[in-house]
């Protein structure tokens, strides 16, 4: 089965500096990928997906990059502010099987 | 419109109780799914339904049971409870492949 990969567990940031977490997926057939966001005491919410048929998909401050040879993604997050502070997730998926594999989550703290 | 709604918000138990957690969306969606979070593992996939009346087994099955009562509603089962269940339980649904998974805000369990 797939196993996804993140890195880092713990990420520290000066506001208004750029985020940046990489994941790391195993199964070649995988082609969507989805980050969520986790804040306190509540549920995953996705911010940004990607398809395999595109290497790059910005949304205002948020932009995932994937590298389909090298089967690895990543967020970035620019301009950074306190309300992004949050657990980052990243997932894998290929069309046709709905389940995600969620990679172990990315606590992100930004320094007023 | 309340998205996925998650009963009960906590959870204490005792070992070998057995308990019912319950998730209902208003979105009409067509796939549910149960993960259970534990600290650095991330989100994992105990049960999902890809359609009223079909359910199938996730990474982490053993010890629970599911129910897809209707299209709206999916339930968890935990027959004789044990303190390796303790956890954080999500419930998400969505539409069809490639679409955002929508969680609950969660169960919060722990089994004594």
């Amino acid at each position: 089965g797939e196993n996804v990969e993140q890195h880092p567990s713990t990420l520290s940031v000066q506001e208004g500096d750029s985020a940046v977490i990489k994941c790391t997926y195993s199964d070649s057939a995988s082609n969507y990928f989805p980050w969520y966001k986790q804040e306190l005491g509540k549920g995953p919410q996705l911010i940004i997906d990607i398809r395999s048929n595109v290497g790059e998909k910005k949304d205002q401050r948020i932009a995932v990059t994937l590298n389909k040879t090298a089967k690895h993604f990543s967020l970035h997050i620019t301009e950074t502010q306190p309300e992004d502070s949050a657990v980052y997730f990243c997932a894998a998926s290929n069309f046709g099987n709905e389940k995600l594999t969620f990679g172990t989550g990315t606590r992100l703290t930004i320094i007023p | 419109n309340a998205g996925v709604t998650q009963t009960p918000k906590f959870q204490v138990l005792k070992t070998g109780q057995s308990m019912t957690l319950q998730c209902a969306q208003d979105m009409n969606h067509n796939s549910m799914y149960w993960y259970r979070q534990d600290p650095g593992m991330g989100l994992r996939l105990i049960y999902y339904s890809a359609s009223e009346g079909t359910t199938d087994k996730g990474e982490v099955p053993n010890g629970y049971n599911v129910s897809r009562l209707n299209k709206r509603e999916f339930s968890l089962r935990l027959e004789s409870a044990a303190p390796s269940q303790t956890s954080v339980y999500f419930c998400a649904s969505t539409t069809a492949s490639y679409q955002p998974q929508h969680f609950g805000d969660g169960t919060r369990l722990s089994i004594l």
